[in-house]
């Protein structure tokens, strides 16, 4: 079975905080993918990635940023969290050659910024 | 632009009943199209997908959908709904840009 995983379920933070969310799969999969879950608004996606050191902004980039250093690890970055963050955070992953048709997801991070 | 329009924001049914979830696309081409379940405080998980082929797609958990080009639709089906089947789902496209657009979902609810 595929597996993504994330560091946290639960995640509390406060304003101006450096907050660093982790997600690793083991499935070799070449790309992966965060996106931003809100109610009413589903899935926007952030930044994803189709190689170790690569990146690129997806919908929503703004207040957050990537690090992609392993293949099987994405981290997902918010340099100073707001409040306006605070948010479902979920991390998937695709194999390479059907660009993101098929995602695997991870269960989520829920974030809490006060 | 792409886009994916799931019109109902919150379902009810009672146990055992049917159950159709509205999806409709935006796009030009040939769609790729998806749906996902997330079960409370879950990630998403597959339950079928669209590529060509035969309109009447079989997925996970008893679930189908239809892809009708002519109403650029993809509504979800299942014949007979249990208590478990209650959680959110969402219906994607794969845009031009290669990657997936969901819909804002449709929050399903259970009633025994």
């Amino acid at each position: 079975d595929v597996k993504v995983t994330q560091s946290s379920r639960y995640l509390v933070k406060r304003t101006g905080e450096k907050v660093f969310l982790e997600c690793v799969q083991d499935m070799d999969h070449e790309n992966m993918f965060w996106y931003r879950q809100d109610p009413g608004l589903g899935l926007r996606l952030i930044y994803f990635s189709y190689d170790v050191k690569m990146k690129e902004k997806g919908d929503i980039p703004e207040g957050y940023s990537v690090s992609r250093e392993k293949k099987e690890r994405f981290s997902l970055i918010l340099e100073s969290a707001s409040t306006n963050q605070t948010a479902m955070y979920l991390c998937a992953s695709s194999l390479k050659g059907a660009p993101s048709y098929e995602q695997y997801f991870g269960p989520g991070t829920r974030l809490t910024v006060t | 632009a792409q886009s994916v329009t799931q019109p109902d924001i919150h379902i009810t049914v009672s146990e055992g009943a049917s159950l159709e979830l509205r999806c409709n696309y935006s796009y030009g081409a040939t769609p790729y199209l998806f749906w996902y379940v997330q079960s409370p405080g879950q990630g998403l998980q597959l339950l079928l997908k669209y590529f060509s082929g035969d309109t009447l797609v079989q997925g996970i958990k008893g679930f189908e959908a239809e892809f009708k080009r002519s109403q650029s639709s993809f509504n979800l089906r299942k014949p007979s709904v249990h208590w478990s089947d209650a959680a959110e789902y969402f219906c994607a496209v794969v845009g031009n840009t290669d990657k997936l657009i969901f819909g804002t979902g449709t929050r399903l609810q259970v009633f025994p």
